[in-house]
């Protein structure tokens, strides 16, 4: 069946520009989460949805950050007035079980912020 | 203390090799664990969940001791194919996944 689908695939955007990383996650999953990987570095993570719980946010790095889940499938992770630092690409999973499921990830957004 | 740790490596082995990764963790509440394998700027993909009874999957195996903290990953006739990055994966049940920095295997011809 389809996996998890991230979209666009790269993105180069001016710093202080607003910017939107989308995530499809895969049919009848409840779980998703958000993670950043900088170059060369290790999965950072960022939020975490489960169907209609308020969204654990404890990962994001500043309010410039913020997601959301509609309809309990799709997200969108923003980045609002994106900073140099914040280049990196960003990785949507997604699990049919929470708590202690496998996690399946997309290809990722790879984010350039010049 | 990091949560998860691994030994980054480079691990550079030879064709039809055997090479062993270990990982340790620091929560002793957690409740599953799994390997991943990420190539280079790919996302990760599992590779295997690893049972406390230890499990084979054909050239791989993986074991947990539960007492130390411990989990490991054998490749068996190692293969160019298996050069990749290897991340030892910890859920304590709180939100995600905890992935440790990664292993860099090296198969060389």
């Amino acid at each position: 069946g389809a996996g998890v689908s991230q979209s666009p695939s790269n993105k180069v955007t001016e710093k202080g520009k607003d910017v939107e990383l989308r995530c499809d996650p895969i049919s009848g999953h409840t779980a998703l989460y958000w993670y950043r990987q900088s170059l060369g570095q290790g999965l950072e993570f960022l939020i975490y949805f489960q169907g209609n719980s308020a969204p654990d946010k404890s990962g994001l790095p500043s309010d410039r950050f913020s997601a959301e889940r509609t309809g309990g499938s799709v997200s969108t992770l923003t980045i609002q007035r994106t900073q140099q630092e914040d280049s990196a690409v960003y990785l949507c999973a997604s699990s049919l079980a929470t708590l202690y499921g496998e996690q399946y990830f997309g290809p990722g957004t790879r984010l350039t912020v010049t | 203390r990091k949560e998860v740790e691994q030994d980054p490596g480079p691990f550079n082995v030879p064709e039809g090799a055997t090479v062993a990764f270990n990982c340790t963790y620091s929560n002793s509440a957690s409740q599953s664990f799994f390997w991943y394998r990420q190539d280079c700027r790919k996302e990760p993909k599992l590779l295997m969940s690893v049972y406390s009874s230890g499990n084979e999957d054909g050239r791989f195996t993986a074991q947990l001791n539960r007492a130390s903290q411990y989990i490991s990953l054998l490749i068996r006739d190692s293969k160019l194919s298996d050069s990749a990055t290897y991340l030892c994966v910890v859920n304590t049940g709180r939100r995600a996944l905890t992935f440790g920095s990664g292993t860099r295997l090296q198969v060389q011809p």
